[in-house]
């Protein structure tokens, strides 16, 4: 398995504001991809961040709201811009491993007043 | 249009008991179905697997049986704890070999119970 950190844990942030949330992995791998996660919900896939090419957005997420960089195969960041308290979520990368297995990092809890 | 449904939305189960969650899914590209175990505070960590090869697959206490054709798969716990207390998230995704997104199920939280 592969052992994923995230920067920060938690936040508390004021609206109109950008927070870079950053996902470190202890191996290099291709593919790893940022989900969201409300309160008492499931888990929704942001992008695909592949290194070396532009991330790939799902519908209803776009670049200006939440860019992505992946300069190198170990780390991925992802901005959450111009936040509103409807941005107030878990923020989660995950990364592919094995095949198909995908591992998630701890999540970033963030606040937006 | 949610594409993987799963139930029920929570479970409580004696110590000793057997939890079964389940999961049905519409999109015939799915080739592949991970479980995850998520505790509160923590991100979901990947429990058991399977591809729809097969129609069962076991690992300690936690088996998958899957259903091809009614495109249905369950997550069966057996002998449940009260470690086993969390959040449980069955998922799915066109994989073709290789990690791509996930269509996560609502989840189930499930009690165990002493």
């Amino acid at each position: 398995s592969a052992v994923i950190s995230q920067k920060p844990s938690r936040d508390i942030c004021q609206r109109g504001t950008s927070l870079t949330i950053q996902c470190q992995v202890d191996s290099q791998v291709t593919m790893m991809f940022w989900y969201r996660q409300q309160p008492g919900q499931s888990l929704t896939l942001i992008a695909t961040a592949n290194q070396g090419s532009e991330a790939t957005y799902e519908s209803g997420f776009v670049i200006d709201k939440f860019p992505i960089s992946r300069p190198n195969l170990t780390f991925s960041t992802l901005t959450v811009s111009n936040m509103s308290p409807e941005d107030s979520s878990i923020y989660l990368c995950s990364v592919g491993a094995y095949q198909e297995t995908q591992y998630f990092g701890p999540g970033t809890r963030l606040l937006v007043l | 249009q949610q594409q993987v449904k799963q139930s029920p939305q929570s479970l409580i189960v004696q110590k000793g008991g057997i939890s079964i969650i389940n999961c049905a899914y519409e999109n015939t590209a799915f080739d592949y179905f991970p479980w995850y175990q998520q505790f509160p505070g923590k991100g979901p960590a990947l429990l058991i697997a399977i591809r729809p090869d097969v129609s069962e697959k076991k690992e300690g206490r936690f088996t998958i049986s899957f259903n091809k054709s009614a495109k249905q798969f369950s997550l069966h716990i057996m002998d449940s704890q009260p470690g086993d207390s969390a959040t449980y998230f069955c998922a799915a995704s066109i994989a073709a070999g290789t990690a791509s997104k996930l269509t996560f199920g609502t989840g189930t939280r499930l009690q165990v119970t002493l």
